[in-house]
C-alpha cells in the first residue's frame, strides 16, 4: 500500500530564514510527488510536483522540492521564507497507474516576523 | 491548469436531512473524479473513486450507503450525504485526474471544496 510521511506536525522558522518540510514516501514503481498548500477554510493550492527529470524541482511562490530516490524522500523547501508561507502543508504521492493521490498528515508552517 | 469546481462551498443542514455535493471539470472531461474528506486539522483521506457509467469504488470504512456518489456525465459527479448527522460535519474535496495522450495521467485536479455543517 501507498503511503506518505510528514514527521513533524509543526514547523517554525523566523522570517528571512531557510525553511525544509520533510516528507518521506513509500510507493510502488516509480513515484509520482506532490506537494499541496492550503490556508485557512481554503481548498488546496499546487505548489509542485516531480514526475521524472530533475531531482530538484522548482515550484510556485520561490518553494522547490529534491526528490531523493535513496532515502525515499521529497523535502520541500524554500530559501527565504515569508510570515505569508504560514499555512498547512501537505505532500502527497501516487504511483504511474491511475491510482489517487495519497496524503501525508500535513506540516504546519508558522513564519514568525 | 483544468479547473474543478464545487458547489456548493458551505453547507448547514439539519441532522437527519439529505446534502448533495456537486463537482464538475469545467474544461476538461474526467471519467474518473475522486472524493476526498478532511476533518479539521487533520489530512485528506480518500473516501471513494467515482466512475463515469460505473458504479463507485468505496475505500474501506466508508459506507456506501450513507455517502452516495453519481457520476452521471464525464464532466459532473455528485456525492450525497443521505441521513446526516454531527458527525459527518467536514470538509470534502473532490479531484479529478488530467489525462495524457497515453492513458495515464500525472496530475489531479482539486476542488475548493465544500464545507459541510450538520446541525
Amino acid at each position: 500500500a501507498q503511503s506518505v510521511a510528514q514527521p513533524e506536525d509543526q514547523v517554525n522558522v523566523a522570517e528571512g530564514n531557510p525553511l525544509t518540510v520533510k516528507c518521506t514516501y513509500s510507493v510502488s514503481g516509480n513515484p509520482y510527488l506532490f506537494w499541496y498548500v492550503q490556508y485557512p477554510n481554503r481548498g488546496l493550492q499546487f505548489l509542485l510536483k516531480y514526475i521524472t527529470g530533475d531531482n530538484l524541482v522548482k515550484g510556485s511562490y520561490g518553494f522547490e522540492a529534491e526528490f531523493n530516490k535513496s532515502q525515499t524522500s521529497f523535502h520541500l523547501k524554500k530559501p527565504s521564507a515569508l510570515v505569508s508561507d504560514s499555512a498547512l502543508y501537505f505532500c502527497a504521492a501516487r504511483n504511474s497507474g491511475n491510482t489517487p493521490l495519497v496524503f501525508g498528515k500535513g506540516t504546519r508552517l508558522s513564519v514568525i516576523a | 491548469g483544468a479547473v474543478v469546481s464545487q458547489h456548493p462551498s458551505w453547507v448547514i443542514c439539519k441532522s437527519g436531512t439529505s446534502v448533495k455535493i456537486e463537482c464538475r471539470s469545467l474544461d476538461f472531461q474526467a471519467t474518473t473524479m475522486f472524493w476526498y474528506r478532511q476533518f479539521p486539522k487533520q489530512s485528506l483521506m480518500l473516501m471513494a473513486t467515482s466512475n463515469e457509467g460505473s458504479k463507485a469504488t468505496y475505500e474501506q470504512g466508508v459506507e456506501k450507503d450513507k455517502f452516495l456518489i453519481n457520476h452521471a456525465s464525464l464532466t459532473l459527479s455528485t456525492l450525497t450525504v443521505t441521513s446526516a448527522h454531527p458527525e459527518d460535519s467536514s470538509f470534502y474535496i473532490c479531484s479529478a485526474p488530467g489525462t495524457t495522450s497515453g492513458g495515464t495521467y500525472n496530475e489531479q485536479f482539486f476542488g475548493p471544496g465544500t464545507r459541510l455543517t450538520v446541525l
